[in-house]
């Protein structure tokens, strides 16, 4: 079974300018959430979307935001960039959002 | 808010010996604990859980132990080898909305293990 897939693996953006990351989750896993990962801060929460419903949300700006498609894949979106955004974005699916999660290799987004 | 953290930042033991990393949480809701690992360039690892309703659970080579009253938690490697030199997160969850899903995971900054051949 293929694992959790995230593309880009790596990102360089200027500030100002938008992005959109891709997470495609196993086979059969209805759930995906959205994880922003930086030295300082370490993992937080931005998302959680299952049967493309956002059902939780975490304590970022309305510049990032996401969506789920009808296949479970999802992406997630960061406007104007600032270059506190960068950092490794892990995406990461279950069954149903109750259980295990696994998580992708994660996108390195660096913005200058 | 609140937080999950990390009492010891760096860890070092031998090969062979047994390692335990320790975190402490704030939420008294949470009622789903995870232990992950997570390997350089790589995104975390699922190692074991453990659910409010229990104190001990037992994975392969490893032990998570639950202590509600204090608020901690513990993993414990039996046998460590150089493999499971990595950073190790506890995650918490106690999110819960009226979408129903009840998985909004709280992080602990993590603990960085090295295992010395």
């Amino acid at each position: 079974k293929a694992g959790v897939t995230q593309t880009p693996r790596y990102l360089i953006k200027t500030r100002g300018q938008q992005v959109t990351l891709s997470c495609s989750p196993i086979s059969g896993h209805r759930s995906v959430s959205w994880y922003q990962q930086t030295p300082g801060q370490g993992l937080q929460f931005l998302f959680e979307y299952f049967s493309e419903t956002q059902r939780n949300k975490g304590n970022f700006p309305g510049r990032f935001s996401g969506r789920q498609f009808s296949n479970s894949r999802s992406e997630m979106n960061v406007s104007t960039l600032e270059l506190g955004d960068s950092a490794l974005y892990l995406c990461a699916s279950s069954l149903d959002g109750a259980g295990e999660q696994y998580f992708g290799p994660g996108t390195r987004l660096t913005v200058t | 808010g609140e937080s999950v953290g990390l009492h010891l930042p760096t860890l070092s033991v031998q090969e062979g010996d047994n390692s335990i990393i320790n975190c402490a949480y704030s939420n008294s809701a949470s009622d789903y604990f995870i232990w992950y690992k997570q390997e350089s360039g790589k995104g975390p690892q699922f190692i074991i859980d453990i659910r409010s309703n229990m104190d001990k659970r037992q994975g392969q080579r490893v032990t998570v132990l639950l202590n509600k009253t204090v608020k901690h938690l513990s993993l414990q490697i039996a046998a460590t080898q150089p493999g499971d030199s990595a950073v190790y997160f506890c995650a918490e969850n106690a999110g819960k909305n009226s979408g129903g899903s009840n998985y909004k995971l709280t992080f602990g900054k993590g603990t960085l293990l090295t295992v010395n051949p």
